[in-house]
């Protein structure tokens, strides 16, 4: 079955970065794009950025643009977000997703980032 | 970018009832819409997409419909496990978008 497992993410401060890596298995991960969600406490759903099956595209909230980065190694299996500038507002649980055109399959559990000083 | 808002934002209902939420969009998006199910301290599940078309393994009490910019999701009789926030989402154009979320509680 699709697996797929978030890490990387802790506390920070405001001002540094995190990379968070997520590990896929179960599927033909060089077949599919990828996505990052982010939910803050309490909060709804937010779509972060998305990279096509083979890195050639890749697309971003306003936010995030020029901090984050969506990267993948399709022989590791494995989705990268390389957040830099972090801020507070920056603070949520960040699921690694795998989506088709016309929905998200698959969600990871989460790993949650907390930009604090 | 295309904004989603759903209505209510917050439902109190019982087991047993059928229930309706509605997501509009600020313009057309076809009927590229998913719905996703959100319980407490988990990750969100896929529902419906293409508007109505249902995941596998989604029980048939769950139906979607729309296209354009209305849409709506419909559980035809609570059970006790639909208890949950429910999200819409637009995938027709970047940045995706969801709507702000429908909490569903036990009346």
């Amino acid at each position: 079955q699709v697996q797929l497992v978030e890490s990387g993410g802790g506390v920070v401060q405001p001002g540094r970065s995190l990379r968070l890596s997520c590990a896929a298995s179960g599927f033909t991960f060089s077949s599919y794009g990828m996505h990052w969600v982010r939910q803050a406490p309490g909060k709804g759903l937010e779509w972060v950025a998305a990279i096509l099956y083979d890195g050639s595209n890749k697309y971003y909230t306003d936010s995030v643009k020029g901090r984050f980065t969506i990267s993948r190694d399709n022989s590791k299996n494995t989705l990268y977000l390389q957040m830099n500038s972090l801020r507070a507002e920056d603070t949520a649980i960040y699921y690694c997703v795998q989506g088709t055109g016309d929905k998200f399959d698959n969600w990871g559990q989460g790993t949650l980032v907390t930009v604090s000083s | 970018d295309i904004q989603l808002t759903q209505s209510p934002s917050f439902l109190s209902a019982s087991v047993g009832d059928r229930v309706t939420i509605t997501c509009r969009a600020s313009q057309g998006i076809t009927s590229s819409l998913a719905w996703y199910q959100q319980k407490p301290g988990k990750a969100p599940e896929l529902l419906v997409y293409a508007a109505s078309t249902l995941q596998s393994g989604v029980p048939s009490r769950f139906s979607g419909s729309g296209s354009g910019t209305e849409f709506t999701l419909t559980i035809s009789s609570l059970q006790p496990e639909d208890f949950a926030t429910y999200y819409c989402q637009q995938l027709n154009s970047y940045p995706i978008t969801f709507g702000q979320g429908t909490r569903l509680e036990i009346k």
